[in-house]
């Protein structure tokens, strides 16, 4: 079974400051890993893909991807109360022909006014 | 606002009850997909169309049926379920391979 972790939370963090979510998978051949954001009772929003090792920016995000230690990260800059969600990590599992995406848990962040 | 339309929103059935969601996208997407989410939990996937055809399958119990008429349509038919099946259930759809997936807003399920 691939698995997919991430820290549950809470993640509590006050406005302005740098939020960092962390993502590991246990599926070494994965090659598409994506951040999202999920509001309550919302659906997933796609905040950031990342394909390469490195880091990749995109306004107050950035993604990094180490392929080596199979860990993906998401730093959020300046904080926002509006940033308050579940981040869901996701990785494509392409087994065969098939392409899947599989979840973590995703990670409850709380930013404090 | 989102390019992947689910309906209806809202939906209450009762165990004996028959009804279809429906999820539309007209991004030129070829694969489509029905996540099933429960309350403080990731989706998890439930069937994959890829051009039109059943992928994937995740042992889906049969009282959900799958239909995908077309490029652009999908729909979930739903017979006989039980309350357990009571969830937030997702379209998303993707331009196929390892592209991301966008959502549709959900249709909020309860069964009675």
């Amino acid at each position: 079974q691939k698995e997919v972790e991430q820290n549950s939370g809470p993640l509590s963090v006050p406005e302005g400051a740098i939020a960092s979510l962390n993502c590991t998978y246990s599926d070494r051949v994965s090659q598409s890993f994506f951040w999202y954001r999920q509001y309550s009772g919302k659906s997933p929003e796609l905040i950031m893909s990342i394909y390469s090792n490195g880091d990749k920016e995109d306004g107050r995000f950035t993604a990094q991807l180490n392929k080596a230690s199979q860990y993906v990260s998401l730093l959020i800059r300046d904080s926002q109360p509006s940033d308050s969600a579940t981040y869901l990590c996701a990785v494509i599992d392409s087994g065969g022909s098939n392409y899947k995406l599989t979840f973590g848990k995703g990670t409850l962040l709380t930013v404090n006014p | 606002d989102t390019e992947v339309t689910q309906t209806p929103k809202h939906l209450v059935m009762g165990m004996t009850n028959k009804k279809s969601l429906k999820c539309e996208q007209h991004m030129g997407h070829r694969a489509m997909y029905w996540y099933k989410q429960k309350a403080k939990k990731p989706p998890e996937l439930m069937f994959v169309y890829s051009y039109e055809k059943l992928s994937i399958n995740e042992s889906v119990p049969s009282r959900f049926s799958p239909e995908c008429p077309n490029s652009s349509l999908l729909n979930l038919h739903l017979h006989a379920l039980q309350p357990e099946d009571s969830a937030l259930y997702l379209c998303a759809s993707s331009r196929a391979g390892d592209s991301p997936l966008h959502f549709g807003n959900g249709t909020r399920l309860t069964v009675t």
